[in-house]
């Protein structure tokens, strides 16, 4: 199993809301990934966790919350979010977090804010 | 952080013919790496070249690295129209951040 799923594939939600996204690989990784990608643009780093830890903050708004429940899972937790951060967002996974690594993606989730 | 710089921003080819494409970058790397994206989903690794390598091939694809003028090159050959997609390059910074290149936006006509 080389895949890495990410649930929902679509979400809309108000301003007001709390939803969550999830990602979940069987590969025996220990590294995963949160990117976020506007439309035509390339990805941008988000969080990076290492071994269940978070490794890498790259100064996103506390109104996103990563968590890593155990090493096969991801969660990223979204409240108070603003039509800006509307965007596809990937999770990703790799072996060990080390430098001659590959990451793998998931399909991601097309999210909307209202 | 820095980015890679790729160009053309966008290509367009005759199947059969070969697709180059391009990514610049600012600081030192411990690798960099190409990945293909089809119609703004996922994004699937097509290979990777450390900095103390100079070319690596992966079937139709040939990937060349110059440290000294901080510059890659992805090149295609015989291209398909299965082929088309965004090409982007990705730097590997020290501390382990996999950052992106602009990308470039490859199609394949048949």
């Amino acid at each position: 199993d080389t895949e890495v799923t990410q649930t929902p594939k679509h979400l809309v939600m108000g301003m007001t809301n709390k939803k969550s996204l999830k990602c979940e690989q069987h590969m025996g990784h220990r590294a995963m990934y949160w990117y976020k990608q506007k439309a035509k643009k390339p990805p941008e780093l988000m969080f990076v966790y290492s071994y269940e830890k978070l490794s890498i903050n790259e100064s996103v708004p506390s109104r996103f919350s990563p968590e890593c429940p155990n090493s096969s899972l991801l969660n990223l937790h979204l409240h108070a979010l603003q039509p800006e951060d509307s965007a596809l967002y990937l999770c990703a996974s790799s072996q060990a977090g080390r430098a001659n690594e590959k990451l793998f993606f998931g399909s991601g989730t097309q999210l909307s804010v209202l | 952080s820095q980015q890679g710089e790729e160009d053309p921003q966008a290509l367009s080819i005759q199947e059969g013919e070969n697709a180059t494409m391009n990514c610049s970058y600012k600081t030192s790397i411990n690798n960099l790496q190409w990945y293909r994206q089809n119609s703004g989903r996922g994004l699937v690794h097509l290979i990777l070249i450390r900095s103390n390598e100079r070319e690596k091939h992966s079937g139709r694809l040939r990937v060349t690295l110059d440290t000294s003028k901080k510059s890659s090159s992805l090149l295609i050959t015989a291209s398909r129209a299965a082929d088309t997609a965004s090409y982007f390059c990705a730097i590997m910074e020290y501390g382990n951040k996999l950052v992106f290149g602009a990308g470039t936006i490859l199609r394949v006509k048949s």
